[in-house]
């Protein structure tokens, strides 16, 4: 059964960093693309970055370019996601997750994670 | 960039009802890249539709999609209990994806 864990999440001021992490289990993780994709209270979703399967290629919305960076390790079925310069805005619930595609990315994703839940405020 | 509008914002039906969500497109959507997903209150979304009518795996044959072009729609045949929920789409053909706002699917 394929699991996407996520943690990491919590409150945060303005212009804070977080570290945003998932566990993955239950299929070959490295063959992978996979992505962060957020919510914000009561609204649509909306995809904010992903990276190939051997970290080679990072692609992120405009929005958080420059501020956000996300990361996986194969060894250890995770990935990441680095915030800095947080903003009010990026207030959201994170989800983790996979992309079907292989060689590129497909940018529709069949497994969710649960989310984690990032409140950016002073 | 592509953007969905999703119709109605609200829909009321009644289990065993046929429910039938629209998805209308800004431009065309190349190769019919659409997704159709479920939501339910605090969870993850659920991949049911992509390739505009394909079902993911493990999604009931009442789910169905159809549509190119600008224009698509999900149709839920018989309404389950369990079928109330948010459901939103999603173009991934070009500008790496965006989500329509949803249509909320509640008890009539």
């Amino acid at each position: 059964e394929v699991q996407l864990v996520e943690s990491g999440g919590g409150l945060v001021q303005p212009g804070g960093s977080l570290r945003l992490s998932c566990a993955a289990s239950g299929f070959t993780f490295s063959s992978y693309w996979m992505s962060w994709v957020r919510q914000a209270p009561g609204k649509g979703l909306e995809w904010v970055a992903n990276i190939k399967q051997d970290g080679s290629e990072k692609y992120y919305v405009d929005s958080v370019k420059g501020r956000f960076t996300i990361s996986r390790d194969n060894a250890k079925n995770s990935l990441y996601l680095q915030m800095n310069s947080l903003r009010a805005e990026d207030t959201a619930v994170y989800y983790c997750a996979r992309d079907p595609g292989i060689a590129v990315a497909d940018y529709y994703f069949d497994y969710w994670g649960q989310g984690t839940l990032v409140t950016v405020s002073s | 960039e592509i953007v969905l509008t999703q119709s109605p914002g609200t829909l009321s039906l009644s289990p065993g009802e046929r429910a039938t969500l629209s998805c209308r497109a800004s431009q065309s959507v190349s190769s019919s890249y659409l997704a159709w997903y479920q939501q339910k209150p605090g969870q993850a979304p659920r991949l049911l539709i992509y390739g505009a009518s394909s079902r993911a795996t493990g999604i009931p044959d009442r789910f169905s999609g159809s549509g190119s072009g600008t224009d698509f729609t999900l149709t839920i045949s018989r309404l389950e209990p369990e079928d109330f929920a948010v459901y939103y789409c999603q173009q991934y053909g070009s500008s790496r994806g965006t989500f329509g706002p949803g249509t909320k699917v509640d008890i009539k």
